[in-house]
């Protein structure tokens, strides 16, 4: 289940499940939105975007669905893998400056073997 | 490698010292970014370059900070007068000025006693 943490929103899953990450951003002026995966001791790395033109994109094992009316974004893995395990961040962007994202607080995914 | 390299990974310093990190972005890339990320947070932007130049600063960049840029390649940023709120990971991103997708890499980890 999810829980809040001291520090980090945790979920924690079994592998082979569906993970979905929440993610409510604060500016109604963001067009462009991004996903980040950030293992322990690396940087964050992209996982996919979505344009505010849109609601709904698919990756490979990974969708992100938009909601602009509650300004949120989840992120859904599935077939949950213990390679998944990482802090996942959102990123809001407004499209055409400087490509500045701001970055949510993150969520901890844990995937249990 | 033809990714994002950062030097030193950790540095240990000791309070009212000078600290010096360096970055080596993707060679294709003319935009370089540097972001602080604490524990439990998502990276803050703190400063970037087209080239050579420094286009947008945050406002969490003290006069003790300094980022250089001199043939719009690899990137430096200093801090002077090192105090233990600086203490966080400080990684650098770099991209194409037309597209969103940023490249992190590992990040500088700073702990000053």
């Amino acid at each position: 289940g999810e829980s809040v943490g001291l520090h980090l929103p945790t979920l924690s899953v079994q592998e082979g499940d569906n993970s979905i990450i929440n993610c409510a951003y604060s500016n109604s002026a963001s067009d462009y939105f991004i996903w980040y995966k950030q293992e322990s001791g690396k940087g964050p790395q992209f996982i996919i975007d979505i344009r505010s033109n849109m609601d709904k994109r698919q990756g490979q094992r990974v969708t992100v669905l938009l909601n602009k009316t509650v300004k949120h974004l989840s992120l859904q893995i599935a077939a949950t893998q213990p390679g998944d395990s990482a802090v996942y961040f959102c990123a809001e962007n407004m499209e055409g400056g400087s490509y500045i994202p701001t970055f949510g607080r993150g969520t901890s995914l844990i995937v249990h073997p | 490698d033809t990714g994002v390299s950062q030097d030193p990974r950790h540095k240990i310093t000791k309070r009212g010292q000078n600290v010096t990190f360096r970055c080596d972005p993707i060679s294709e890339h003319n935009r370089l970014y540097w972001y602080r990320q604490t524990l439990g947070q998502g990276p803050e932007f703190l400063t970037y370059f087209q080239n050579e130049a420094q286009l947008e600063k945050s406002r969490l960049l003290s006069d003790r900070f300094s980022a250089e840029r001199p043939k719009g390649s690899f990137s430096t940023l200093e801090i002077q007068r090192t105090e233990q709120g600086d203490s966080a990971m400080y990684l650098c991103a770099s991209s194409f000025s037309f597209r969103n997708e940023q490249f992190f890499g590992p990040g500088t980890r700073l702990t000053v006693l």
